[in-house]
Formats: C-alpha cells, sequence, structure tokens
C-alpha cells in the first residue's frame, strides 16, 4: 500500500523557475526521504530530513517536514532541464526496520 | 567507491518459467532491499536482508523469495512466473539495518514476462 502521496502529479515548469512538490503520508514516521528517478532507471537519493527536523538543504534542493500535518516539501530552486524527472517521497517507521514505503511520484518537466 | 550494480539489466522470460536477478551493494554495506515497481502498483516492498537473515518481508506470494550471501550480495528468485510479473526489480543497499539509514539504489532489472 502506499503510505506517501506526492502532489501535484505531474508539474511543467520553464528552466530557471522554483519547483515545489509536496508529499502526505498516513503513519508516524522515522524519517522521510526524497528520491529522483530518470526515465525508469535506478532512484537517485537526494535528501534524507529525520522526524526532529524541520528543514534540510542540499544544493538547491530545500526540504521541509511537518509532522503535525504528516507532510513534507521538495523545493528545487533555479531548475534546469537536467532536473526533468520523476520524484518520489519515501517514508520509514521506527524502530529496526529499513522498508521504505513509497508515493506515487510527481513528474516534472523542464522545459528549456 | 563503487554504486549497487544489478545483473542482468534486461531479462525476457515466458509465462511459468523462473528467474534469479542478483544485487551486490556498495562495499561495505551490509543490508540489502528488493523493490518491484510496476506503473500500476508504484513502488513496493519485496524484502530486506542483513547478515544473511530475512529481516522483512512484503505482502508478496511465495513464489518470491530471496537470499544474502556472506559477503552480503543478494539474489531474488521468482517461481512460476507470471505476466503481472512484469516489472523493474531495484536493489537499494545501506550500511546497516534501521529506519534511519540511507538507502542506495542500483539501476534495476527490467523484467519482461510474455
Amino acid at each position: 500500500s502506499q503510505q506517501g502521496e506526492e502532489d501535484p502529479q505531474a508539474l511543467s515548469i520553464q528552466e530557471g523557475e522554483n519547483a515545489t512538490m509536496n508529499c502526505s503520508y498516513k503513519t508516524s514516521i522515522n524519517n522521510l526521504q526524497w528520491y529522483r528517478q530518470n526515465s525508469g532507471r535506478g532512484l537517485v537519493h537526494l535528501i534524507l530530513i529525520r522526524s526532529n527536523e524541520r528543514e534540510k538543504h542540499s544544493g538547491r534542493l530545500r526540504v521541509t517536514l511537518d509532522t503535525s500535518k504528516k507532510s513534507s516539501s521538495l523545493l528545487i530552486t533555479a531548475s534546469r532541464a537536467a532536473d526533468t524527472a520523476s520524484y518520489f517521497c519515501a517514508t520509514s517507521p521506527a524502530g529496526a526496520n529499513s522498508k521504505l514505503t513509497f508515493g506515487k511520484g510527481i513528474t516534472l518537466s523542464v522545459r528549456p | 567507491k563503487a554504486g549497487v550494480t544489478q545483473t542482468p539489466r534486461y531479462l525476457i522470460k515466458t509465462r511459468g518459467q523462473q528467474v534469479t536477478l542478483s544485487c551486490s551493494p556498495i562495499s561495505g554495506h551490509r543490508s540489502v532491499s528488493w523493490y518491484q515497481q510496476t506503473p500500476g502498483q508504484g513502488l513496493q516492498f519485496l524484502f530486506e536482508y542483513f547478515s544473511e537473515t530475512q529481516r522483512n518481508k512484503g505482502n508478496f506470494p511465495g513464489r518470491f523469495s530471496g537470499r544474502q550471501f556472506s559477503n552480503s550480495r543478494s539474489e531474488m528468485n521468482v517461481s512460476t512466473l507470471e505476466l503481472g510479473d512484469s516489472a523493474l526489480y531495484l536493489c537499494a543497499s545501506s550500511l546497516a539495518v534501521g529506519s534511519g539509514e540511507t538507502q542506495y539504489f542500483g539501476p534495476g532489472t527490467r523484467l519482461l514476462v510474455l
């Protein structure tokens, strides 16, 4: 079953614009991770945010986490055509369990 | 450091056959997880191995099985293939088991069942 639900399902923006993607989840988590997937290839890990963190940055990426609303957002600033991909949020439950539960993903298209 | 490798990258089988997929984790990583990705169901967890022991299993039939070797390499096997098993199978490795660990994914094995 899907834990996370990303919003929107698809996003099309112009190069240079910012892209904001949202993820909501249902149960308590230990951390939340964002991954990128290019055209049916493997997943690339972008960023991990723990349940006791509210915001995290990595290069052009900014992730926020609101555990009271069970939601997270991924902001990509100054987007590039190479950012075109599918983006997934994945949650981990607390405990000795590495299982990730993924959302259905967001398809981002960045027009040059 | 080399990433997660999976072999083969592409595979075509017919219904009723069985298949074995292989995953080599990042050097030093001891936990390996497997996921199935399909357009309809998305990414779904299959199982997780650590120190040659299955630690967690997803909601898949018994036709799906796996194992881990002493060098942390892992294989998954699907017997009596069905058309619905056509999918991208992804392997992920992490240093240890636990929800705080970042998982690094391989390129996947794309299986087509005819």
